[in-house]
């Protein structure tokens, strides 16, 4: 049963320390997407990765975080330092797109989250 | 404004009722649209898909969108207490690189 998989499942940290989130593709799959969840804001996309290649970060406040994919089966997202306002649960999901619009499967499958609270 | 808007709720039910969750979108460029349902501490997973106008049926599930009126929906029928979770609506443009979500309509079915 392939599914996403996203290391830690919990992490406090304190203001100003690193916290780098991990995931692993399902095996096979192209595309990586990292999301932030709130309450407030609902899933706001991150980072979105083809290929390992970054496509879209500009959800991403580019002081502080950073999302990499050094090889096809993992996926990080740091954020240095850390502040109270990025507590969050964060999801990393994978999928298969195709080069154009109707190549591909637009199905994403997400992982089970990292619930980070920065005290 | 965001892109897409959806009641959070929370919409409480007795099982057996139909429910209809919306969602308003302003980008017309919006070719792609998606129900994901999310149970509590976990990931959304991917309900329906349908792509442009029309509607679509999957067992107690049917997804319909109005491009006219920039406003789509998903029915339940005959809702049970595994239904309780939180639905989100999700939307691609025609360019076909990013996914847009509303941010989730709380849903509990009561036995």
């Amino acid at each position: 049963d392939a599914r996403v998989t996203q290391t830690p499942r919990h992490k406090v940290t304190e203001m100003g320390q690193e916290v780098t989130m991990r995931c692993q593709p399902i095996l096979g799959h192209n595309t990586v997407f990292w999301y932030r969840q709130t309450m407030m804001q609902g899933l706001e996309l991150l980072a979105y990765f083809r290929n390992r290649a970054p496509l879209d970060d500009s959800g991403m406040p580019k002081d502080r975080f950073s999302a990499e994919m050094p090889d096809a089966t993992l996926a990080t997202l740091k954020i240095q330092p850390s502040e109270p306002r990025d507590s969050a649960v964060y999801f990393c999901a994978s999928g298969n797109k195709g080069g154009s619009v109707a190549g591909g499967s637009y199905e994403q499958y997400f992982g089970p989250g990292t619930r980070l609270t920065v005290t | 404004q965001k892109e897409v808007e959806q009641d959070p709720g929370p919409l409480s039910v007795p099982e057996g009722a139909i429910v209809s969750l919306n969602c308003t979108y302003s980008n017309s460029a919006f070719q792609y649209f998606m129900w994901y349902r999310q149970y509590s501490r976990k990931g959304p997973e991917l309900l329906m898909y349908t792509y442009s106008s029309g509607n679509k049926e999957d067992g107690r599930f049917t997804a319909q969108v109005d491009k006219s009126s920039k406003y789509i929906s998903l029915f339940i029928r005959d809702s049970q207490p595994s239904d309780s979770a939180t639905y989100l609506c999700a939307m691609i443009p025609n360019t076909g690189n990013q996914f847009y979500f509303g941010t989730g309509t709380s849903l509990t079915v009561i036995p």
